[in-house]
């Protein structure tokens, strides 16, 4: 079935690091590729998504790209701010369950001054 | 605009009690609705989903169950709650018309302790 794998944290990073979070997807189809954070205390809110290959996302500063040829959609932002420290999932959508999340583990950010 | 609600924020429960957690979305029609699961050094796990008033899917063979008894509104329940019944327990919606490409949108959450 479909899976998302993505690296283990918790990652830290000094402030205006470099980042990113890799991340692989298993799927049938064609699905859309999605990041979430989760900042301390909060419910999960949408970063970046996209819909097909060599689609990039980004927002804040952030960005992904959908890349077919090695089922990855790696998250990178080139300068990272202590704001940023939260959790961040990588997800796509199933063919079934409703068009549901399938998400990845989640990878724990903690961004140090 | 659309908004999500989920209570009670946090919950502690003996074993054995039974649960009910209320989600509501309002602004849109119509919308598919999911529980999501987050437990303690596990990702994000889908429960349950509705396409529709009545129509709830279970992804998880578990002791929980769900209901949507109207339109925007989704309850999770338990008869009887385990100790592993503890975690992060998130609603969220999505428009049900954009099918792979759909945003779902999350509510706040429930933290759930069993003891």
């Amino acid at each position: 079935g479909d899976s998302v794998t993505q690296m283990e944290g918790p990652v830290t990073l000094s402030e205006e690091a470099f980042l990113t979070i890799n991340c692989t997807y298993t799927a049938t189809g064609y699905p859309s590729l999605f990041w979430y954070v989760q900042y301390p205390g909060e419910g999960l809110q949408l970063l970046l998504k996209a819909t097909k290959a060599d689609d990039k996302g980004s927002n804040k500063g952030f960005e992904a790209t959908y890349r077919k040829e090695t089922t990855s959609f790696h998250l990178e932002k080139g300068s990272v701010q202590v704001s940023d420290s939260a959790v961040y999932f990588c997800a796509l959508t199933s063919t079934n369950s409703g068009y549901a999340l399938n998400f990845g583990k989640g990878t724990s950010l903690l961004v140090t001054p | 605009s659309q908004t999500i609600h989920q209570w009670p924020a946090t919950l502690v429960q003996p074993v054995g009690s039974p649960l009910s957690l209320e989600c509501t979305v309002e602004g849109t029609s119509n919308p598919n609705l999911y529980w999501y699961r987050q437990a303690a050094g596990r990702g994000l796990q889908l429960l349950f989903y509705s396409v529709g008033i009545g129509q709830i899917s279970s992804e998880v063979p578990q002791n929980l169950s769900a209901s949507r008894p109207q339109d925007r509104q989704f309850i999770l329940s338990s008869k009887k709650l385990l100790l592993s019944d503890s975690g992060f327990y998130l609603c969220a919606w999505s428009r049900g018309t954009g099918g792979m490409e759909e945003t779902q949108y999350f509510g706040p959450g429930t933290r759930l302790l069993v003891l």
